[in-house]
């Protein structure tokens, strides 16, 4: 089992304001690490797949950098909007299961 | 990619009665998952279930309160039995390709409230 952990655990931004959020697992012993964002009353949308130590991905303004050494995926979004307020979640994947975190609420307000 | 369909979307249950979960992909996937979030707490993987066989439980989670069937590649069930207020969680259903590749695809969710 992989304890991991997010934070903070809710965030408020103003439109435009640029944030992060973290990823913590005590192990790396897995094939990827996934994010996805939740939209309430919607299914989990996948953000990014990283399967290596020091993999950055990019996705328009939302990007992640992945540290398998010291146990950690950062999630950043520049310029942020009311749509992406959503709760973002990671997962470790070992190939048999995902371990997901609690999660990151992001409210962007208008 | 798969589009998954899980219904009902969100259903008010009485306490002691029992809830199915549909849950469709279409297209033949390898493996289906069914996950529980309960209020501030992360997914959790109840079980995976298995195409003609026995769903594999997770610790936690036992066949007699979460029976599951998975008859072919793209449909599955969990039925919620017994239900009492700990109950009232959100149900998704999961699904991938491969085992250790590509990523998971969900549905979007039922979520269950017990009276």
């Amino acid at each position: 089992i992989l304890n991991v952990e997010q934070s903070p655990q809710s965030l408020h931004v103003q439109e435009g304001d640029s944030t992060n959020f973290t990823c913590s697992f005590p192990s790396s012993n897995f094939y990827a690490l996934h994010w996805y964002r939740w939209e309430t009353a919607k299914s989990p949308e996948a953000l990014f797949v990283m399967t290596l130590n020091g993999d950055e991905k990019k996705k328009g303004r939302i990007s992640a950098t992945l540290n398998t050494k010291e146990g950690y995926s950062y999630l950043y979004i520049k310029g942020s909007q009311p749509e992406d307020s959503a709760t973002y979640l990671c997962a470790p994947d070992t190939g048999n299961q995902f371990y997901f975190g609690t999660g990151t609420s992001l409210t962007v307000i208008p | 990619s798969a589009v998954i369909s899980q219904k009902p979307s969100r259903d008010i249950c009485q306490r002691g009665t029992s809830l199915t979960i549909q849950c469709q992909v279409d297209s033949q996937v390898t493996m289906m998952f069914w996950y529980r979030q309960q209020p501030g707490q992360s997914l959790t993987l109840i079980a995976t279930a298995n195409q003609g066989s026995e769903a594999t439980y997770e610790s936690g989670f036992v066949i007699d309160k979460f029976p599951i069937s998975r008859p072919n590649l793209t449909f599955s069930t969990l039925t919620v039995s017994n239900m009492s207020p700990e109950d009232s969680s959100i149900y998704l259903c999961s699904a991938r390709s491969g085992r250790g590749t590509g990523e998971l695809f969900f549905g979007e969710g039922s979520r269950l409230t017990v009276l």
